[in-house]
């Protein structure tokens, strides 16, 4: 079965980091871009960042640029969210989702059940 | 404020066709495919449509959808209480290299 397994959400400080993996099963993530994908609670769906199959390309929202690292490892089939100096409106589902070879064309056709980030003091 | 703009809601009976609309710009929806999703009540989205009208595997024909210029529309005919859902499009935007969602539609089936 296709799936991807999000983890390492929890409760942070304003101004702390957190380190989200997602786990990937039934399909090498290696012919793929990924992508992670943010919900705050009650709101609409919003693209965090992406990157390319072999790593060498990464594109960030501007809300999280220099603040957030993604990074991808191909031999454990799993994607990486590093998330610095996060803000209480980051409070939100995490998604990591799986895109294409061309997935402009394409979107994200599998998604992982996300994992919840609550900044709050 | 999201970059594609949706109505935040739509309705309709069993049974009934119902539209709902995502209007962008030309650095987005004129320029790239449309993208739809489906997001079941406390559910992960879902791919409903890929390039502009075309349906993965498993999704019924009674979801169809259209792209013209900068908007598109999402058509579901025989709407049944499954249907009640979030309905999202996306595209990826050209300026902004990045992808832009639009706020989202709440289907109730009444």
């Amino acid at each position: 079965e296709v799936q991807l397994v999000e983890s390492g959400g929890g409760l942070v400080q304003p101004g702390g980091s957190l380190r989200l993996s997602c786990a990937a099963s039934g399909f090498n993530i290696t012919n793929y871009w990924m992508h992670w994908v943010r919900q705050a609670p009650g709101k609409g769906l919003v693209w965090v960042s992406r990157i390319k199959s072999d790593g060498s390309i990464t594109t960030y929202a501007d809300s999280v640029k220099g603040r957030f690292t993604i990074s991808r490892d191909n031999a454990r089939n799993t994607l990486y969210l590093q998330m610095n100096s996060l803000r209480v409106e980051e409070t939100a589902v995490y998604y990591c989702a799986r895109g294409g070879i061309n997935d402009i064309l394409t979107g994200f056709s599998v998604w992982g059940q996300g994992t919840l980030v609550t900044v709050s003091s | 404020q999201s970059v594609l703009s949706q109505p935040p809601s739509a309705s309709g009976t069993p049974g009934q066709r119902v539209t709902i609309s995502c209007s962008g710009s030309n650095s987005n929806i004129g320029s790239n495919s449309l993208i739809w999703y489906q997001q079941l009540p406390g559910t992960a989205p879902k791919l409903l449509i890929y390039h502009n009208n075309q349906r993965p595997s498993g999704v019924p024909d009674r979801f169809s959808a259209s792209k013209s210029a900068t908007s598109a529309s999402l058509a579901i005919r025989g709407l049944q209480s499954a249907d009640e859902a979030d309905y999202y499009c996306a595209s990826w935007d050209d300026y902004l290299t990045a992808w832009v969602f639009g706020g989202g539609t709440k289907l109730t089936v009444l």
